[in-house]
């Protein structure tokens, strides 16, 4: 079964630091970028950060570069989101995604979602 | 950044209605265009890829059509567990934004 399992969310004061994890089973990790997607309690869905198969490209929001690195160890076949100074609008439930490629791989779409982890900046 | 406006924002309708949602983006991303079902508590779900191809295993009473900037996602025939939240996201380019939702309510 293809699945993805984050862990490490919690709470943690503004100006601090959280490393999220995201451990993938039941397909070939290094086959496929990964993204990290996150929702804020009530509002909608905001991308944060992608990093491809091989982890020689990535890419942020905005509002979360300089702060926070994606980063994968495919031998672990596991995804990562080290989220340094942290701020109130941080809070949020983070998902990670398997980024598929569709159609000869010409579109790509979040195919495999996991359940979520979730991030409160709070003092 | 590409900008994505979902309409409407929230729509009330009955179990059987058929139901349209529509996505604009701020700028031409062809058929870059990707839907999502959220239940309440549970992680996005795909339903519609390339703006028109549906996911395995969605049931065809949904529908993506679009091109360009204008895009609709269509429910034929409304059913009790169609009730939740759809985003529509453009894979066009980076950041790969999403719309502000449209929430799916039982009248």
């Amino acid at each position: 079964e293809v699945q993805l399992l984050e862990s490490g969310g919690g709470l943690v004061q503004p100006g601090g630091s959280l490393r999220l994890s995201c451990a993938a089973s039941g397909f070939t990790f290094s086959s496929y970028a990964m993204s990290w997607v996150r929702q804020a309690p009530g509002k909608g869905l905001e991308w944060v950060s992608a990093i491809s198969g091989s982890g020689g490209s990535t890419y942020y929001a905005d509002s979360v570069k300089g702060r926070f690195t994606i980063s994968r160890d495919n031998s672990k076949n596991t995804l990562y989101l080290q989220m340094n100074s942290l701020r109130a609008e941080d809070t949020a439930v983070y998902y990670c995604a398997k980024d598929a490629l569709f159609l000869t791989g010409y579109y790509d779409a979040f195919d495999i979602w996991g359940q979520g982890t979730m991030v409160t900046v709070s003092s | 950044d590409i900008q994505m406006t979902q309409s409407p924002s929230s729509l009330s309708a009955s179990v059987g209605d058929r139901v349209t949602i529509t996505c604009r983006a701020s700028q031409s991303i062809s058929s870059y265009l990707n839907w999502y079902q959220q239940k309440p508590g549970k992680a996005p779900k795909l339903l519609i890829y390339a703006a028109s191809s549906l996911q395995s295993g969605v049931p065809s009473r949904f529908s993506g059509s679009g091109s360009g900037t204008d895009f609709t996602l269509t429910i034929s025939s409304l059913q009790p567990e169609d009730f939740a939240t759809y985003y529509c996201q453009q894979s066009y380019s980076t950041p790969k934004t999403f719309g502000q939702g449209t929430r799916l309510e039982i009248k």
